[in-house]
């Protein structure tokens, strides 16, 4: 059974740092690309940033990009997103998803739990 | 950047009522749509791929259609489990968007 579960969520002051974890089982991790998708409260779901399975390949929506940095480690069967400069536009829940790879284009077919990231002073 | 916005927002129907959700691109994604399910405090869940592929496991009360601009996701007999809100969601050049979400609620 493909299970995925984040960690890391917490609160955290505008400006300040957290790291968050991703850890995987029930597949080949090392054979995905990954992701992080975030969901405000409230709100609808947002696409953060991608790796592929080699780590070759990074992509980062424009809203993180330089701020958020997003890393595996296939020996362990993690994913990481360290965030930096945390905004209170960050807050959400993040969530590890895995890439699909359907007969034209790419999904998400599992999805964590979702970890929260509260950004406040 | 490629914009989706799905409508109705809400949408009230009763189980047993067909439910036909839109999503509109603004400009061609060819097939290269998906549409997720969300309910309350969960992750969302892969309902159909490539426009008009159900994925594993997803019943055939769902069904995808549409190419280009315009999409829809249609749940031919609504079963109280499917009350939920509804996504649809493309990639293009490594960039995912997703649309703002359709709320199906219970009449």
């Amino acid at each position: 059974e493909v299970q995925l579960v984040e960690s890391g969520g917490g609160l955290v002051k505008p400006g300040g740092s957290l790291r968050l974890s991703c850890a995987a089982s029930g597949f080949t991790f090392s054979s995905y690309s990954m992701n992080w998708v975030r969901q405000a409260p409230g709100k609808g779901l947002e696409w953060v940033s991608s790796i592929s399975s080699s780590s070759s390949y990074i992509y980062y929506a424009d809203s993180v990009k330089g701020r958020f940095t997003i890393s595996r480690d296939n020996a362990k069967n993690s994913l990481y997103l360290q965030m930096n400069s945390l905004r209170a536009e960050d807050t959400a829940v993040y969530y590890c998803a895995r890439t699909f790879r359907g007969l034209v284009s790419y999904y998400f077919d599992y999805w964590g739990q979702g970890t929260l990231v509260t950004v406040s002073s | 950047e490629i914009v989706l916005t799905q409508s109705p927002a809400t949408l009230s129907l009763s189980p047993g009522e067909r439910a036909t959700l839109s999503c509109r691109a603004s400009q061609s994604v060819s097939s290269y749509l998906a549409w997720y399910q969300q309910k309350p405090g969960q992750a969302p869940r892969l309902l159909i791929y490539d426009a008009s592929n159900r994925a594993t496991g997803i019943p055939a009360r769902f069904s995808g259609s549409g190419s280009g601009t315009d999409f829809t996701l249609t749940i031919s007999s609504l079963e109280p489990e499917d009350f939920a809100v509804y996504y649809c969601q493309q990639r293009s050049n490594w960039l995912f968007t997703f649309g703002p979400g359709t709320k199906v609620d219970i009449k």
